[in-house]
């Protein structure tokens, strides 16, 4: 499988605790995005990477919102002390660095539940 | 900053017929492109077409086609001959050209229904 991969797909955790999400792109693409879907929402851009360079980060990424691409290569998302309010699907997406393509291949999403 | 509106949150056709998706947006960017992606239930979002706004002619691919009002700025998606596996979330997108290729605007979305 050559797309967008992430994992795990579904993660329910307990109000207070951490989690960490991963995503590994397309490998050729240099570009890496994250967004967030609530339901009945189209998804909100959280931050953006190019290469290894966190590039953009939307003011919907808090303080306990951290993500990371040391490689280059894979991501993660890492969220503190969760709430409820942080429930949602977490979607990466990938893209080369050719300005003309403007393309964005998405993965299947990490579904977040907070109880 | 950019918006972009999807005015009808749920839509239905029969299969075989033709239907047609609006999506409006907002921004005072020249150049920018527009996307239609289409998100079937518990699968990953897939790019379905796009449009460069610098290019009058509108883009087709297959049965799917859009209707390009830049003056209007109004970006409606026409799927033809619609099948069962058309049945989905479609999300308009807008992105700034000029090399940003950074983040996507997305609308809230419409589900379509194909019904046999």
């Amino acid at each position: 499988d050559t797309g967008v991969s992430q994992d795990p797909r579904h993660k329910i955790t307990k109000r207070g605790q951490n989690v960490t999400f991963r995503c590994d792109p397309i490998s050729e693409h240099n570009r890496l995005y994250w967004y967030r879907q609530t339901l009945g929402q189209g998804p909100e851009f959280l931050t953006y990477f190019q290469n290894e360079a966190q590039l953009e980060k939307s003011r919907l990424l808090s303080d306990r919102f951290s993500a990371e691409r040391p490689k280059g290569s894979f991501s993660t998302l890492e969220i503190q002390r969760t709430e409820q309010g942080d429930s949602a699907m977490y979607l990466c997406a990938s893209s080369p660095q050719d300005a003309g393509e403007n393309i964005q291949y998405f993965g299947a999403g990490t579904r977040l539940s907070v109880l | 900053a950019q918006t972009v509106t999807q005015s009808q949150p749920e839509m239905s056709v029969q299969e075989a017929e033709t239907v047609t998706l609006s999506c409006t947006y907002d921004t005072s960017e020249n150049n920018y492109y527009l996307f239609w992606y289409k998100q079937p239930p518990s699968r990953q979002m897939i790019l379905v077409i796009r449009q460069e706004a610098y290019k009058q002619q509108n883009a087709t691919e297959n049965r799917f086609s859009v209707n390009f009002q830049k003056a209007a700025k109004s970006f409606s998606l026409k799927i033809s001959d619609s099948q069962l596996g058309d049945t989905a979330m479609y999300f308009c997108a807008f992105d700034r050209s000029g090399g940003s290729n950074y983040k996507l605007t997305f609308g809230k979305g419409t589900l379509l229904t194909v019904n046999p």
